[in-house]
């Protein structure tokens, strides 16, 4: 079965600082990794994704996340966080095998960016 | 526009009266399913379809039910809705030849079971 575990539940930080939020999977094949952003109110978003290549990946508003295989881990990244960036962060695992195409969501880490 | 679409957005509703959340996607996707939102738990798949007439379980089905007559649509059926039911709930689509598609959510129907 696969899992995702996100380290932090809330993080807090001030504009201009840099964001790193970790995440960790489980999963006994080829995987496919997303992180999707919820912003107050709304729905989920999708940041960035990961299949296959180059294991450094560019999403919008400035984010990337690296896929480290001998890790497990698919960390979400930003140089320099802005208040708009206050949401929750949600880091997802899409197996390759059997019938369910289904995401496995991690708990999701609050993001709070203060002025 | 590529579009998933859920009805209601809000609804507060009693224990024990039949509900139905409808989703409908217009970019003929073949999958289609049901996560709900609960504070500190992430999302949860509820059902999943992967074409018309094939629905099956995901991790909380307990109290739904789905169905898929139409390719375009996939409603959530609560049959006697429960407090424990009240929840955020998400519709998701996408085409599942090729387990990297991009998987579309609607926006989130809010559902209050008093």
């Amino acid at each position: 079965a696969q899992s995702v575990s996100q380290h932090n539940h809330h993080v807090i930080l001030s504009e201009a600082a840099s964001l790193e939020l970790g995440c960790n999977y489980s999963y006994g094949g080829t995987v496919n990794l997303f992180w999707y952003v919820q912003y107050p109110g709304q729905h989920l978003q999708l940041l960035l994704k990961y299949f296959s290549g180059d294991p450094l990946v560019k999403g919008i508003k400035g984010f990337e996340a690296e896929f480290i295989k001998s890790k497990f881990s698919f960390n979400l990244r930003k140089p320099s966080v802005q208040w708009s960036d206050t949401a929750e962060y949600f880091c997802a695992v899409r197996g390759s095998g059997g019938s369910n195409y289904k995401l496995t969501f991690g708990k999701g880490t609050l993001l709070t960016v203060n002025p | 526009e590529a579009q998933v679409t859920q009805n209601p957005r809000y609804l507060i509703t009693v224990t024990g009266k039949k509900l139905t959340v409808t989703c409908s996607q217009n970019m003929n996707h073949e999958y289609m399913s049901w996560y709900r939102q609960d504070p500190g738990l992430g999302l949860r798949q509820i059902y999943y379809s992967m074409n018309v007439e094939v629905t099956d379980k995901g991790d909380v089905p307990e109290g739904y039910k789905v169905s898929r007559k139409e390719k375009r649509n996939f409603p959530l059926i609560l049959e006697s809705p429960s407090p424990n039911q009240t929840s955020l709930y998400f519709c998701a689509s996408s085409h599942h030849r090729g387990t990297g598609n991009t998987i579309y959510f609607g926006e989130g129907s809010w559902l209050t079971v008093v």
